[in-house]
């Protein structure tokens, strides 16, 4: 199956920094990633979808401004926390839709704590 | 009332015995199911894609979808202690590559 790679995997920061986590489609071309959140022993929430080349669309609740949402290419998205917060510290995992298996594939997911 | 729901277990079960795991959904707009599994800090994995109602196999594995009753069910046989993880059912309206509305999830753990 596709590949669907994150990074970092895990990172650790202090309240009131910006973290960066990429997602990228490793040997297939993703036009739509989405972005999902996941809290211990809950289900995956999903906080946006990112479109190629044009703005994200945000569930209703999901600041924009506070997780932004940049998809430069057809291989990478990529969403930055600004001004972290401990409540911010959760799984994040992203996935990209191959439209020639109709699948979704998702990354192995990175790990936020914020202190 | 949530869209998808499903049972958050946990279920604990023998090696070797066959595994029943559900969801039901409130709308019948949704065409497309799936069941990833998911192990602790990992991300999701796909095991079962089904469109329409009925029943298909791949291995161990048997996804079910009665469209009527608005249930979804996934089978394991001979479960494994390997099969113990987080299974999390999942649909869509328009295709699998867009928006996918996920259940709560079923932790599982299959014991020796």
């Amino acid at each position: 199956g596709a590949v669907v790679s994150q990074h970092p995997s895990w990172v650790i920061c202090k309240s009131g920094t910006s973290v960066k986590i990429e997602c990228r489609s490793l040997d297939f071309q993703a036009t739509t990633m989405f972005w999902y959140r996941q809290f211990p022993k809950q289900s995956l929430m999903l906080m946006a979808t990112s479109n190629e080349g044009s703005k994200a669309t945000y569930e209703q609740g999901v600041e924009k401004d506070k997780f932004l949402i940049n998809h430069a290419s057809l291989t990478l998205s990529t969403l930055t926390v600004t001004s972290a917060h401990p409540e911010d510290s959760s799984f994040y995992i992203c996935s990209a839709g191959q439209s020639s298996t109709d699948t979704q594939y998702f990354g192995p997911g990175t790990r936020l704590t914020v202190l | 009332q949530k869209e998808v729901e499903q049972d958050p277990g946990p279920l604990s079960v023998p090696e070797g015995a066959i595994v029943s795991l559900n969801c039901t959904y409130s709308n019948s707009a949704f065409q497309y199911f799936m069941w990833y599994r998911q192990y602790s800090r990992k991300g999701p994995e796909l095991l079962m894609y089904t469109y329409s109602s009925g029943n298909k196999e791949d291995g161990r594995f048997t996804a079910q979808v009665d469209k009527s009753s608005k249930y979804i069910s996934l089978f394991i046989r001979d479960s494994q202690p390997s099969d113990s993880a987080t299974y999390l059912c999942a649909m869509a309206y328009g295709g699998a590559t867009n928006k996918l509305i996920f259940g709560t999830g079923t932790l599982l753990a299959v014991q020796p």
